[in-house]
């Protein structure tokens, strides 16, 4: 059993909708959580981050985070073609080295 | 003004020959990182250097080979390439260990194929 779990997809949604992403993850020891974006061809790119449990928000995007249930959650809200992206979830904080560990990435098309 | 840049962002080479990547990072920070991304899109960490120390070593064949000349730069070197060396690998730099800053700021990635 991998460390973080992710469904790969593809998800593809029409322009507006909502999205859900989500990741669940076997460590309890990991405490940051973060969300990053992927191009294609490109570097991810770190979009949302959380420590512990709790939500975020930060426009458009709303991490989740329930340690109880070892859960995350990305939603994306009125999504854009622009938005059309793999999302990766990672987890950290289980040791003191910085070590980040990745779950698949969801790959997300968001149709006009 | 990248903040880690990677070279060269492309490489095809031949099975059995030697290749070197190379990262730098201007953001200061003081850990570095070597992520493989396979074709199903999934990043795994290879190694880590803290300040020109190797703190993560995962379980990589010894062909490959890490080398941090100081904390801005940090280079990988392959001995021997086989084709299941191809792969995108992406370069990282971080401020680990550091309360609240576990946020990676990634390279753009240099593709390899081996024939």
């Amino acid at each position: 059993q991998k460390e973080v779990e992710q469904d790969p997809g593809p998800l593809s949604v029409p322009e507006g909708a909502i999205v859900s992403l989500n990741c669940t993850y076997s460590n309890s020891a990991f405490q940051y959580f973060m969300w990053y974006r992927q191009y294609s061809r490109k570097g991810p790119e770190l979009l949302m981050y959380t420590y512990s449990s709790g939500n975020k928000e930060d426009g458009r995007f709303t991490a989740q985070v329930d340690k109880s249930s070892k859960y995350i959650s990305l939603f994306i809200r009125d999504s854009q073609p622009s938005d059309s992206a793999t999302y990766l979830c990672a987890m950290g904080g289980s040791s003191n080295t910085g070590k980040l560990i990745f779950g698949q990435g969801t790959t997300l098309q968001v149709k006009p | 003004d990248t903040a880690v840049s990677q070279t060269p962002k492309y490489l095809v080479t031949q099975m059995g020959n030697d290749k070197s990547i190379k990262c730098e990072q201007n953001l200061g920070h003081d850990t570095m990182y070597w992520y493989k991304q396979d074709s199903k899109k999934f990043l795994k960490i290879m190694f880590s250097y803290n300040n020109k120390e190797l703190i993560i070593n995962e379980t990589v064949p010894n062909r490959f080979s890490p080398k941090s000349p100081d904390k801005a730069h940090l280079n990988l070197h392959i001995n021997s390439l086989e084709l299941g060396d191809s792969a995108v690998y992406f370069c990282a730099s971080s401020q680990a260990g550091v309360q609240g800053n576990y946020g990676y700021t990634f390279g753009s990635g240099t593709r390899l194929t081996v024939v």
